[in-house]
């Protein structure tokens, strides 16, 4: 059973390029999210996709936006890339119950983005 | 403003010691408290959570204390082992609700376990 899975492994890009990253979740999984962890630090939440639907978002500009597939997999686009922008993004999938509970969120290896 | 606060920034134990580090919250409405290790280039895997109706939860070497009162929890790691160097996260959420699964991490803390 694979885990959460993410691509590419690593991407540099220049100051105002665009950049698309890919997760596939968890078998089983219908919830994704999206994590920003900058060099030392925690991982940040980004949003949350739930029925292809933006289900809730953290304190990121539009610059990040997403996108959930009919299979569960998901996109994350970022806009204008800044210097800033340098981070592992990870992506979480997990299920949910209903519209009232989670499971326990599970992590892909994340994405090692680079920003000159 | 930081949802979790953790301590120590960095550890050094030595082999077959105990390790442990702290965490403390604000939001009463946190309801599920995970412990993710991260070694370097990896993602989080998940270690070990725990719930506010209990208070202690073991599993293996690794023991999660909660103090619901003080709104602290800790983790403790019996007989600590040079590879359980590693970084380790602790973080909350609430499971239901409008932030439904977010997660709210602590900066982290580097243990290192020297033989």
């Amino acid at each position: 059973d694979a885990g959460v899975t993410q691509s590419p492994t690593h991407l540099i890009k220049t100051r105002g390029q665009q950049v698309t990253l890919r997760c596939s979740p968890k078998s089983g999984h219908d919830t994704v999210s999206w994590y920003q962890q900058a060099l030392g630090q925690g991982p940040q939440f980004i949003f949350q996709y739930y029925e292809e639907e933006e289900r809730q978002r953290g304190n990121f500009p539009d610059r990040f936006s997403g996108h959930q597939f009919p299979n569960y997999s998901s996109e994350l686009n970022v806009n204008a890339l800044l210097l800033g922008d340098s981070a592992l993004y990870l992506c979480a999938s997990s299920f949910v119950y209903g519209t009232s509970s989670t499971d326990t969120q599970y992590f892909g290896p994340g994405t090692r983005l680079t920003v000159l | 403003q930081q949802q979790v606060k953790q301590s120590p920034q960095s550890l050094i134990v030595q082999k077959g010691g105990i390790s442990i580090i702290n965490c403390a919250y604000e939001n009463t409405a946190f309801d599920y408290f995970p412990w993710y290790q991260q070694f370097p280039g990896k993602g989080p895997a998940l270690l070990i959570a725990i719930r506010p109706d209990v208070s202690e939860k073991k599993e293996g070497r690794f023991t999660i204390s909660f103090n619901k009162s003080a709104k602290q929890f800790s983790l403790h790691i019996m007989d600590s082992q040079p590879g359980d160097s590693a970084t380790y996260f602790c973080a909350a959420s609430n499971d239901r609700g409008s932030t439904l699964g977010r997660l709210y991490f602590g900066r982290g803390t580097q243990l290192t376990v020297w033989p």
